[in-house]
């Protein structure tokens, strides 16, 4: 059974880099894509972006010029870096998969998330 | 940006009542690419439906979607203690955006 893990600091001071670990156990990132989301305390979901099995990223267009995400195979771990945090970036931050996977003829499923982790609380504050 | 709204903000029933919850988008989402979620207090979202109407693994029967173009419906048709949570409504049409939640309280 696939499951996922965040981890990371749970406080990180204004203006600095947000930097969180999603581990996957019981299973491979290979054809599959990983996504970031973040929920601010009392309020909704936030699509971050994503990073395929290949190394092929995408982002929220709100957040894209300061978002950074990575894959490590080696140790079947996916990162997010988030730059110049403010109060606002304050959130239970997700890891997730799209639902469906690749082949070399294509991609089942869709954009949907099946497969979540618990979440992991970062406080920006000084 | 296609935006979500849900309505109502707040549902209150009683178990075995019947819940209808609303999302509508500020843009049509003509290929049906729209998911609903679960989330309970301290847990991540669950997957309950996705493309509409289609249910993922394991979803009781009690759970379905429907809807088109830029109104979509999540029915619960009988209310069991464990359905009283939260729900999201999520499109792909148009990169990723999410709804701000409906609560279904007892």
């Amino acid at each position: 059974q696939v499951q996922l893990q965040e981890s990371g600091p749970g406080l990180v001071k204004p203006s600095e880099t947000l930097s969180l670990t999603c581990s996957v156990s019981g299973g491979s990132l290979n054809n599959y894509y990983w996504s970031w989301i973040r929920q601010p305390p009392g309020k909704g979901l936030e699509w971050i972006g994503y990073v395929y099995s290949s190394g092929s990223i995408g982002h929220s267009p709100s957040l894209k010029s300061r978002v950074a995400i990575s894959l490590d195979t080696s140790k079947n771990q996916f990162t997010l870096n988030l730059s110049s945090v403010t109060t606002s970036d304050t959130a239970l931050y997700f890891c997730a998969r799209r639902g469906g996977f690749c082949t070399s003829s294509g991609c089942s499923g869709n954009w949907f998330f099946d497969l979540w982790g618990r979440g992991t609380l970062v406080t920006v504050s000084s | 940006e296609i935006v979500l709204t849900q309505s109502p903000g707040t549902l209150s029933l009683s178990p075995g009542e019947k819940a209808t919850l609303s999302c509508r988008a500020s843009q049509s989402v003509s290929s049906n690419f729209l998911a609903w979620y679960q989330q309970k207090l301290g847990q991540a979202p669950t997957l309950l439906i996705y493309d509409t109407s289609t249910r993922a693994t394991g979803i009781p029967d009690r759970f379905s979607g429907s809807g088109s173009g830029t109104d979509f419906t999540l029915t619960i048709s009988r209310l069991e203690p464990e359905d009283f949570a939260v729900y999201y409504c999520q499109q792909y049409e148009s990169s990723v955006t999410f709804g701000g939640g409906t609560t279904v309280e007892i």
